[in-house]
């Protein structure tokens, strides 16, 4: 079935690094989302992607998605302690129809050293 | 306005036993998912209801199961449990089913350990 792969799966930085996560998918997805959980909290909604190329940023993070539709990355400049946590890709594929049915990569988890 | 709340928070159980989860969506929202989140598969999707009907459904056994009440809170049930049931589940409402783009919104999560 439909997947969507995330790397990678941990990384550690030292702050003030950079940190770079991608997602990829073998088939065109309809948009791409971004969320961050904490340890021990939940996942929060970052962005949706929708646009064929589109980037946005938000402060330190930005987010791309590619021309093709199928891959995306989060690039977080100088990394803080407070960037620590897990980020997932979710898409919603054409194939999943007017539902609700998100696939979620499987993470990667970004540990910070201050 | 009030997010999205789940209970209860955490909960043990044993094996072969049932368990029912609750959701309230935020005020207005009419589409609820439901997720299981393990350290070994992540978030996986069970199912989502959107004005009291099944919109969607993961690849999950039969004795996952769910419904949404009609003030659009939503229930899911877990039966004869197993010790792979151990998880955090997750619900997520949005403002209208997700293929309109809308953005979702987690709740805190039912921490379920089964022993």
């Amino acid at each position: 079935g439909q997947q969507v792969m995330q790397i990678p799966q941990y990384q550690h930085v030292q702050e003030g690094e950079d940190f770079t996560t991608y997602c990829n998918s073998s088939t065109t997805l309809s948009n791409i989302q971004w969320y961050k959980q904490r340890p021990g909290g939940h996942p929060v909604f970052l962005i949706q992607l929708v646009k064929s190329g589109e980037v946005k940023k938000q402060k330190r993070l930005t987010f791309q998605f590619g021309e093709a539709k199928k891959n995306s990355s989060l690039h977080i400049t100088a990394t803080q302690t407070t960037d620590v946590g897990t980020y997932f890709c979710a898409a919603l594929s054409p194939l999943s129809g007017n539902t609700g049915k998100l696939i979620f990569g499987q993470g990667t988890t970004l540990q910070v050293k201050p | 306005k009030a997010g999205v709340t789940q209970t209860p928070r955490y909960l043990i159980k044993t094996r072969g036993q049932q368990v029912t989860l609750s959701c309230s969506p935020i005020s207005g929202h009419r589409s609820v998912s439901w997720y299981q989140q393990t350290p070994g598969q992540g978030l996986q999707f069970l199912f989502e209801y959107f004005s009291e009907t099944q919109r969607n459904k993961g690849n999950f056994p039969g004795r996952f199961s769910g419904r949404q009440f009609s003030n659009s809170r939503s229930e899911m049930n877990v039966s004869t449990l197993e010790l792979g049931d151990s998880a955090l589940y997750l619900c997520a409402s949005s403002l209208l089913w997700r293929g309109s783009g809308n953005t979702i919104y987690f709740g805190e999560g039912s921490w379920l350990t089964v022993v």
